[in-house]
């Protein structure tokens, strides 16, 4: 059974400094990897998606990478700003058939100014 | 465009009552997701619609979870009796195609009393 897990749980940083976010999974069979972001109250934002033949995605100030043969991913945040804070989600979709997305429990970032 | 819409978004009932909630996917997008977000839990999977069959159901809790998508669009996931421990935030996503990105709705938050 895959399970993915994120650490840490909890990340608090003054703004400017550039982090990284850890994600591993258990089963290095998947089809992708995506991270998410999570406002309070609100659905989930796609952030990027990596393919299992991709080494890593960029989109601006986020670059993730991925590992397959290893199970991790790293979601790296460059000069953080507090509109960063919200709680970010790694998921995977395993292979053998089925669309769904085996989610982490997240990492709660907060940025301070 | 208009992005996967979600009803309602609050919903509070008591136990033993039934409830209906309603997802509307981003047109054109005939993959659609249900998940299920506890507190304290990760995004667990729920149920998976291609077109208006559901190839995997794996993920519902018993058989007072149910669901269906009817015209290849909207979807109603439906809970009968409800239990506490249904009390959650109900995520439903949907899809263009196979390994694209799932797009979440804002989600429909249950309480059962």
């Amino acid at each position: 059974k895959q399970e993915v897990t994120q650490i840490p749980a909890a990340l608090s940083v003054p703004e400017g400094e550039n982090l990284v976010l850890n994600c591993s999974f258990t089963d290095s069979a998947i089809y992708n990897l995506q991270w998410f972001r999570q406002d309070p109250g609100k659905g989930l934002t796609s952030l990027l998606l990596i393919q299992s033949s991709q080494r890593e995605q960029t989109s601006g100030r986020l670059n993730a990478s991925l590992d397959k043969s290893s199970g991790r991913s790293t979601l790296y945040i460059a000069a953080s700003q507090p509109g960063d804070s919200a709680t970010y989600l790694c998921a995977v979709r395993p292979q053998g058939g089925s669309e769904k997305l085996v989610f982490g429990k997240g990492t709660k970032l907060t940025v301070n100014p | 465009g208009a992005g996967v819409s979600q009803s309602p978004s609050n919903k509070v009932t008591e136990k033993g009552k039934d409830v209906e909630l309603r997802c509307d996917p981003i047109s054109g997008h005939t993959a659609l997701y249900w998940y299920r977000q506890s507190l304290g839990q990760g995004l667990e999977f729920l149920i998976y619609f291609q077109g208006n069959s559901a190839p995997d159901k794996s993920g519902l809790p018993s058989d007072r979870f149910s669901a269906e998508r009817t015209g290849g669009s909207v979807s109603t996931l439906t809970i009968q009796r409800t239990q506490q421990e249904d009390s959650a935030v109900y995520l439903c996503a949907s899809s263009s195609q196979r390994a694209n990105t799932q797009y979440f709705g804002p989600g429909t938050r249950l309480t059962v009393l």
